[in-house]
């Protein structure tokens, strides 16, 4: 199993509506959960991160976290072409007592005008 | 603040061949990371170092790769003798005191081994 799991899409929805993005983990002693955003050819940029059960909002964008069933979620709402880009699920896994991020495959997202 | 800065931004060489990639972290930072991103894969951590000592390496092909930040602040990846398969970007990531703020990222090496 790996350790972060994301469904790799593409993941399409038309502009103006709600996109739902997945990441489940593997480690129950995660403690901080990140989501970034890549654009082909750049490096993943930081757009939320989350620790406590339920949800944080910011923006456009709510991450939504359930620790008992391991699983963390990204939402978009009012979805724009400019979102189209690949999300990228990290889970902070203690190496040692220093921050360590796993990532999964990332979430190809397409926006359509 | 300035952001993570890497060198060279593309470099293609071929198999057999050594590279080397630098990095500078955002000042202050005390952790820095190299990941391999190959293409439509999420980035893997290569090499985490804690100052200027290595914090974990496990995933480090050590018969080809090295890394060092011999003062604590710069770094730097090697790779002798290149394999095709190390085709790939390079990411150099420091991350602050501050957990929430995740890591930051430089703009990474894209390497293309022919």
């Amino acid at each position: 199993q790996k350790e972060v799991e994301q469904n790799s899409g593409p993941l399409s929805v038309p502009e103006g509506a709600i996109a739902s993005l997945n990441c489940t983990y593997s480690d129950r002693g995660s403690q901080s959960f990140f989501w970034y955003r890549q654009y082909s050819g750049k490096s993943p940029e930081l757009i939320m991160f989350i620790y406590s059960n339920g949800d944080k909002e910011d923006g456009r964008f709510t991450a939504q976290l359930n620790k008992a069933s391991q699983y963390v979620s990204l939402l978009i709402r009012d979805s724009q072409p400019s979102d189209s880009a690949t999300y990228l699920c990290a889970v902070n896994g203690l190496n040692t007592g220093f921050q360590k991020l796993v990532f999964g495959t990332g979430t190809r997202l397409l926006v359509s005008p | 603040e300035a952001g993570v800065a890497q060198s060279p931004r593309y470099k293609i060489i071929e198999k057999r061949q050594s590279v080397a990639f630098w990095c500078n972290p955002i000042s202050g930072h005390a952790t820095l990371y190299w990941y391999q991103q190959i293409l439509g894969q999420g980035p893997k951590l290569l090499i985490q170092f804690q100052n200027n000592g290595v914090v974990d390496d496990s995933q480090l092909p050590k018969d080809r790769f090295s890394a060092e930040r011999l003062k604590g602040v710069d770094s730097t990846l090697k790779i002798q003798p290149a394999k095709l398969e190390d085709s790939a970007v390079y990411l150099c990531a420091s991350s602050g005191s501050d957990r929430s703020h995740g890591y930051t990222f430089g703009s990474g090496t894209r390497l293309t081994v022919v």
